[in-house]
C-alpha cells in the first residue's frame, strides 16, 4: 500500500530550465510533506517542507506546492544547476506518526 | 557537532545468519528511525524509537528488531537473513519525535548484501 506515490522513476532537464518533481499521495490525514534530496553513498538530507495549512513555500531556488484536494505536491527547482542531479524523495506524516517515504526520482540536469 | 553515525558501513552475510547495524544520533536528538532502502522501493519505514520505547513499526516481519539505549544510541538486528534482506539500511534521527518536525538527519547507511 504505497501512500506516497512518485510515479516518475526518472527525469532530465537542461541546465537552467524549471525541473518540477510530482508526488501524489492517499492519506488524507497527512498533515506535513517534505523533500529530502539523496546524493549517491549518502544519506538524503532534507530540502524543504510545507504544512498542511499552505499551499505554498518557497526557499530559494526551491518552491513546494501543495494541492490538498488533489492529493498532490510538486517541487520546482528554478534555475537548475548540475548539482542538482540525485534523487529526489516525497516524504508525508501526520503529527505523532511515522514519516513515510516515496520511491524517489531520479534527477538528471543536461548540461 | 557531529551527524548520525552508522556502523558498519559494508557486512556481507549469508543466508540464515543474523546482522546487528549500530547508529548513533545527533547529540542530544532522542528520536531514531530506520529505513530500509531497495532498488525501486525507495525508503520503507522499519520502525521508531523515542526515549528507549518504540514509538511506531513499519510492515516488515519479526525478523526485524530493534531497541534504543539510555543514551539514545539504537540498534536493529535482523535474524535468518534472506537474500531480499541485501539493501541499504539508514538511520535518521531527530530532537521530536515522528512527524512532528519532519526534519530527519540520516546517516550514510549500511550496506548489507546477503548471499
Amino acid at each position: 500500500d504505497q501512500q506516497v506515490k512518485q510515479n516518475s522513476p526518472s527525469l532530465s532537464v537542461q541546465e537552467g530550465r524549471i525541473s518540477i518533481l510530482n508526488c501524489d499521495y492517499t492519506n488524507s490525514m497527512f498533515d506535513y510533506f517534505l523533500w529530502y534530496k539523496k546524493y549517491p553513498a549518502e544519506g538524503p538530507t532534507f530540502l524543504i517542507s510545507i504544512s498542511s495549512i499552505k499551499d505554498k513555500n518557497e526557499d530559494g531556488r526551491f518552491t513546494v506546492f501543495l494541492n490538498k484536494s488533489a492529493k498532490h505536491l510538486s517541487l520546482h527547482i528554478v534555475p537548475s544547476q548540475p548539482g542538482d542531479s540525485a534523487v529526489y524523495f516525497c516524504a508525508a506524516s501526520n503529527r505523532d506518526d511515522k514519516i513515510i517515504f516515496g520511491k524517489g526520482t531520479r534527477l538528471h540536469i543536461l548540461p | 557537532k557531529a551527524g548520525v553515525t552508522q556502523t558498519p558501513r559494508y557486512l556481507i552475510k549469508t543466508r540464515g545468519q543474523q546482522v546487528t547495524l549500530s547508529c548513533s544520533p545527533i547529540s542530544g536528538h532522542r528520536s531514531v528511525s530506520w529505513y530500509q532502502q531497495t532498488p525501486g522501493q525507495g525508503l520503507q519505514f522499519l520502525f521508531e524509537y523515542f526515549s528507549e520505547t518504540q514509538r511506531n513499526k513499519g510492515n516488515f516481519p519479526g525478523r526485524f528488531s530493534g531497541r534504543q539505549f539510555s543514551n539514545s544510541r539504537s540498534e536493529m538486528n535482523v535474524s535468518t537473513l534472506e537474500l531480499g534482506d541485501s539493501a541499504l539500511y539508514l538511520c535518521a534521527s531527530s530532537f521530536l519525535a515522528g512527524g512532528n518536525t519532519g526534519e530527519l538527519f540520516f546517516g550514510e547507511g549500511s550496506r548489507l548484501t546477503v548471499l
